[in-house]
């Protein structure tokens, strides 16, 4: 999975506290997406950024999770106040354009793999 | 009824068998259908990206669509154990671009 780089790779973190996951697309790339993927689960989709733009957060939780990709440097997917659920591989991908209808593959990092202590 | 759905396995061969994997999708409006592979501890990497229906070879991938049965399948020839892993199918929603992800069927090739 060369080119999407995330970071770090694991993170450990107590309940009450907050998670940051980075994620630096491949180059040339300008779309950004986050899925979760819970224990003994599939891979769900979170957020779909653009930079500096959200363009569908449908599967985002509606408290706590919050996810940016800024003009400069890597998208943020961030958790605040983690609880023991949110343990999981979180990963993203990217693609160079948007998909009109699925036509852009997305690539994707080795993830960030989440444990709530 | 889920939107993808997969076989979990474990799907178990010996070395150089080909192995057959398949998912079926509820909405018809699907175009566009990908094989993602993933090994353990790491990210899904794509393996076949097919549009409509009919088959696409690469080595030895095959993708078939079958969109009048909204059945999608994934040919493994000449198997190795390499090839031992978790593969996923995917598609692509027709507005935006965020996969639906079937849940995953592991695989094991034995020596």
């Amino acid at each position: 999975n060369a080119g999407v780089m995330q970071n770090p790779r694991h993170l450990v973190r107590r309940r009450g506290q907050e998670a940051r996951l980075r994620c630096s697309p491949m180059k040339g790339h300008s779309h950004v997406y986050w899925y979760r993927q819970l224990p003994e689960e599939g891979l769900k989709f979170m957020v779909y950024l653009q930079k500096e733009n959200i363009i569908d957060e449908s599967g985002m939780p509606k408290e706590r999770f919050s996810a940016e990709f800024p003009k400069e440097g890597p998208s943020i997917l961030r958790i605040q106040q983690v609880v023991r659920g949110d343990s999981a591989a979180y990963f993203c991908a990217s693609s160079p354009r948007a998909g009109d209808g699925g036509n852009q593959p997305q690539h994707f990092g080795d993830g960030t793999r989440l444990s709530i202590l | 009824q889920k939107e993808v759905e997969q076989d979990p396995g474990p799907l178990s061969v010996p070395e150089g068998a080909i192995v057959s994997l398949n998912c079926t999708y509820s909405n018809s409006a699907f175009q566009y259908f990908m094989w993602y592979r993933q090994y353990s501890r790491k990210g899904p990497e794509l393996l076949m990206y097919t549009y409509s229906s009919g088959n696409k070879e690469d080595g030895r991938f095959t993708a078939q669509v079958d969109k009048s049965s909204k059945y999608i399948s994934l040919f493994i020839r000449d198997s190795q154990p390499s090839d031992s892993a978790t593969y996923l199918c995917a598609i692509p929603k027709a507005a935006g671009n965020k996969l639906t992800f079937g849940g995953g069927t592991r695989v094991l090739v034995k020596p």
